[in-house]
């Protein structure tokens, strides 16, 4: 299993420009989620998914979408980026069966907006 | 509503030295509490959960209802500890989120 991966590692982008962070698991699990890691804020959640369809906002949701069209890809869509964006960006994803399950966490993608 | 506070952004220790690292959390239900580490080039990955009443690499974290904490301890630090700890709470919707962290630096 290669778990949860991300793409790309880098990126760099100008203000106002859109893109596509890429997130996919190949471990069947229902949840899904997307963090962006700041220094001094922590891991901040953008949006979640429960399920296939299903999506819903965390903490810090302007400016981000997402869609969950299968149970394996939860990819982010920055529509215009600003360099208020600039972070490292976290997908997780965890089995919703049961409870007090393990988030498991890809490597990250590290944006620049210039 | 959910929050988590990890009110130190660094902790230095003594190696041999005890730890605690302090989380505390504001939820209306029976919450979900995690303590995950971010070593140095490694993916963030769990170290123990408040149901398993496990220890982990040496570490244990008690919940307590009553002061709404789930603070992490060690007994002796070393030095493989130094890394970036965060405190997570799981809540209503499943929603998960997390702490600010704490970054753990162990001296020599």
């Amino acid at each position: 299993n290669a778990g949860v991966t991300q793409t790309p590692k880098f990126q760099v982008l100008k203000t106002g420009q859109s893109m596509t962070l890429q997130c996919a698991q190949d471990m069947n699990h229902e949840y899904m989620s997307w963090y962006r890691q700041d220094p001094g804020m922590g891991l901040r959640l953008i949006h979640y998914s429960v399920g296939a369809g299903i999506t819903d906002q965390g903490e810090v949701p302007n400016g981000y979408n997402v869609s969950r069209s299968t149970t394996e890809d939860f990819p982010l869509r920055l529509l215009s980026a600003a360099p208020s964006q600039t972070s490292v960006y976290f997908c997780a994803s965890s089995s919703e069966v049961g409870s007090y399950n393990e988030q498991f966490f890809g490597p990250g993608t590290r944006l620049t907006v210039l | 509503a959910q929050r988590v506070t990890q009110p130190e952004k660094l902790l230095s220790v003594f190696k041999g030295a005890p730890v605690e690292l302090k989380c505390n959390y504001s939820y209306s239900g029976s919450p979900e509490l995690f303590w995950y580490v971010q070593y140095s080039r490694q993916r963030l990955q769990l170290l123990l959960r408040h149901i398993s009443r496990e220890s982990i690499k040496g570490f244990t974290a008690d919940l307590n209802k009553g002061e709404t904490s789930f603070h992490l301890k060690k007994p002796f630090a070393q030095e493989e500890d130094s890394a970036m700890y965060y405190c997570a709470l799981r809540g209503s919707a499943s929603k998960i989120i997390f702490g600010s962290g704490t970054r753990l630096s162990i001296r020599p």
